[in-house]
């Protein structure tokens, strides 16, 4: 199947600093991607969704100016939490689908983000 | 609002038996429904996809059924082994989205 990376895959920072997430499909070109957030055993909650050369549609309740995402090209797109907190701890997840495709969607293995 | 609601208490089963997690939808007709795995701290992966006009779909010791009328799908894997264990997801077309409901954890005990 295909291959979505992500970068780190764990952070440990200091409350107050921001924080860039990488998500890159490696094997196919995405002109959707999708970041999730989930908190322990609850599910994944979608954030918003990353088209390229386009601004994001961010979810409801989720905040455009903490949560800056650039989809830049067609297999990167990047998350960063701006002045991040203790309460932005969580496991970050994107997903990338392929051109043409309505129902696939491929996942990269998620950043652990602790904010001290 | 559309829910995918899975059952969220962890199902415990001994190795070689069936095991089995339903995941039941409210509130809209899904024309499709999927399935993944999902390890601890680690992405879900794709498992099956089921069509609402197919009654069930499998792929090596999994088997999923989609019931329109009960508006339930069925994820079941056959002689379950330790390595099984893990959280499996359902999830549905929500427009451009997916909702995924919130998993049912599995424990494959040797």
């Amino acid at each position: 199947g295909a291959v979505v990376s992500q970068h780190p895959s764990w952070v440990i920072c200091k409350s107050g600093t921001s924080v860039k997430i990488e998500c890159r499909s490696l094997d196919f070109q995405a002109t959707t991607m999708f970041w999730y957030r989930q908190f322990p055993k609850q599910s994944l909650m979608l954030m918003a969704t990353s088209n390229e050369g386009s601004k994001a549609t961010y979810e409801q309740g989720v905040e455009k100016d903490k949560f800056l995402i650039n989809h830049a090209s067609l297999t990167l797109s990047t998350l960063t939490v701006t002045s991040a907190h203790p309460e932005d701890s969580s496991f970050y997840i994107c997903s990338a689908r392929p051109p043409k495709s309505t129902d696939t969607q491929y996942f990269g293995p998620g950043t652990r983000l602790t904010v001290l | 609002s559309q829910k995918i609601e899975q059952n969220s208490e962890a199902l415990n089963i001994q190795e070689g038996k069936t095991a089995t997690l339903t995941c039941n939808y409210t509130n809209y007709s899904p024309a499709y429904l999927q399935w993944y795995r999902q390890d601890p701290g680690r992405g879900p992966v794709f498992l099956l996809l089921i069509r609402e006009n197919e009654k069930e779909k499998r792929k090596e010791r999994l088997k999923v059924t989609f019931d329109t009328t009960l508006k339930q799908s069925l994820f079941h894997i056959t002689a379950s082994q330790p390595a099984d264990s893990a959280t499996y997801l359902c999830a549905g077309p929500g427009g451009f989205k997916t909702i995924f409901g919130a998993g049912t954890r599995l424990f494959v005990k040797a």
